[in-house]
């Protein structure tokens, strides 16, 4: 079993739906990360959360500790949301865990 | 501001041929660096990380090594690549102390044939 499960692997939506992307994992962390993989390959880094919630634009991100998982929100989505989002845990100061990913796809 | 580069962005090598990407960090010193792997399919995987000059820690053993002879500069190498090599090389830093964000270049995609 990985250490972080993402759910789904792949979600396709329409323009304007609530997207919902699910992050568990199964050791302890230091910190969460959500990150955004683009068709090109470049990754950029959402947020990075330890507890709480998060909100950036259309995007919100909340964590509960206890329970070892992780949403990622997406609010009135677009095309240009299409992406593949990675939940990743910081294990200690330098090594990061990561999620398969989820394969977003946002139709117009 | 920073910024990080990687070169080349793609590469087809023979099994056997040796390997050098190389990354580079600019607008930060005695930044953490990252190699990290993601082989199709899978999701990404730490190669190597380094936080300082001439320090390196690996974290899966592989045929490849990696150096930093600069303090905004990461090399990965190997003498002799497997097809098993094959993926997508992003290079990332993070500040040394401070919050753990990590921030990645634009990546290297390898095919070895």
């Amino acid at each position: 079993k990985n250490e972080v499960e993402q759910s789904p692997q792949n979600l396709t939506a329409q323009e304007g739906e609530f997207i919902t992307i699910n992050c568990s994992y199964s050791v302890g962390i230091s910190a969460l990360h959500w990150l955004q993989q683009h068709p090109g390959g470049g990754i950029v880094s959402l947020f990075m959360l330890s507890s709480g919630k998060k909100k950036h634009g259309r995007l919100i991100a909340t964590i509960n500790i206890q329970e070892k998982h992780s949403s990622l929100h997406i609010t009135a989505s677009h095309p240009r949301d299409s992406a593949v989002y990675i939940c990743a845990v910081g294990q200690g100061a330098q090594k990061l865990v990561f999620g398969q990913g989820t394969r977003l796809t946002i139709n117009p | 501001s920073q910024t990080i580069h990687q070169w080349p962005a793609t590469l087809v090598q023979p099994v056997g041929s040796p390997l050098s990407l190389e990354c580079t960090v600019e607008g930060t010193s005695n930044p953490n660096l990252y190699w990290y792997r993601q082989a199709a399919g899978r999701g990404l995987q730490l190669l190597f990380y380094s936080v300082g000059i001439g320090q390196i820690s690996s974290e899966v053993p592989q045929n490849l090594s990696a150096s930093r002879p600069q303090d905004r500069q990461f090399i990965l190498s190997s003498k002799k690549l497997l097809l098993s090599d094959s993926g997508f090389y992003l290079c990332a830093w993070r500040e040394l102390a401070g919050v753990e964000t990590q921030y990645f270049g634009p990546g290297t995609r390898l095919l070895v044939l």
